[in-house]
């Protein structure tokens, strides 16, 4: 069983490009989220989906937007980047987010360097 | 605000037994989560905790007094493959997941 890929593993990006980082999940989870790791710091949450077709705000979006057209699919788009972007961006899914004992399952993640 | 202090990193030996403790203040509780993730890679599940008391899950252990807002993941018979970060996590009263910065545990032979 695949779980949650993400693509790409790792990227360099100029600063002012744009991008989309790729995350599908193949557990039929109906809620899925974007999260940034930085050194020192814990998870942050970006953006979250309840279900396809709704998107949330989480604790830092700006500077992102994410679409949820379908259950498998939550592209994590940055429109303009900047250097402070430069983080490891994971995906995660779970069966529902507004319930407890809801485990996250996590994508290997995508490595972002913003130059 | 919403705060999780959980140590930087700790040092033990192999086959000792190692105690990680969480503190946290939230806006409302619904479970608190450990994970453990190795360097380069993704955090996955290790366990969840919403009552007071202990979960025994083979070498792992984890304990919850939501009265002091405080946990901690008891790691025994450490094995080299155990060194990693290990991630404590509280759900809030909006079942957003609050997470600490995490531990890093470094098994020494």
């Amino acid at each position: 069983t695949a779980g949650i890929t993400q693509a790409p593993t790792s990227q360099i990006l100029a600063a002012g490009r744009s991008m989309t980082l790729r995350c599908t999940q193949d557990m039929r989870h109906n809620a899925m989220y974007w999260y940034r790791q930085d050194l020192g710091l814990g998870l942050r949450l970006i953006h979250y989906s309840n279900t396809a077709g709704t998107t949330g705000k989480g604790e830092v979006p700006d500077g992102y937007s994410v679409s949820r057209a379908n259950t498998d699919d939550f592209p994590l788009t940055l429109a303009s980047a900047v250097p402070s972007q430069t983080s490891v961006y994971f995906c995660a899914s779970s069966v529902t987010r507004n319930g407890a004992e809801e485990t996250q399952y996590f994508g290997p993640g995508t490595r972002l360097l913003v130059l | 605000g919403q705060n999780i202090d959980q140590p930087t990193e700790m040092t033990a030996t192999e086959g000792a037994i190692v105690q990680i403790n969480c503190t946290y203040q939230t806006s409302g509780f619904n479970g608190l989560f450990w994970y453990q993730q190795h360097a380069g890679e993704a955090p996955t599940f290790l366990s969840y905790n919403v009552l007071d008391g202990l979960e025994e899950k083979g070498r792992f252990s984890s304990f919850l007094s939501r009265s002091k807002g405080y946990s901690y993941l008891l790691l025994k018979e450490l094995q080299m493959k155990d060194s990693a970060s290990y991630l404590c996590a509280v759900m809030d009263s909006n079942y957003q997941l609050i997470w600490g910065a995490g531990t890093k545990l470094i098994i020494k032979p």
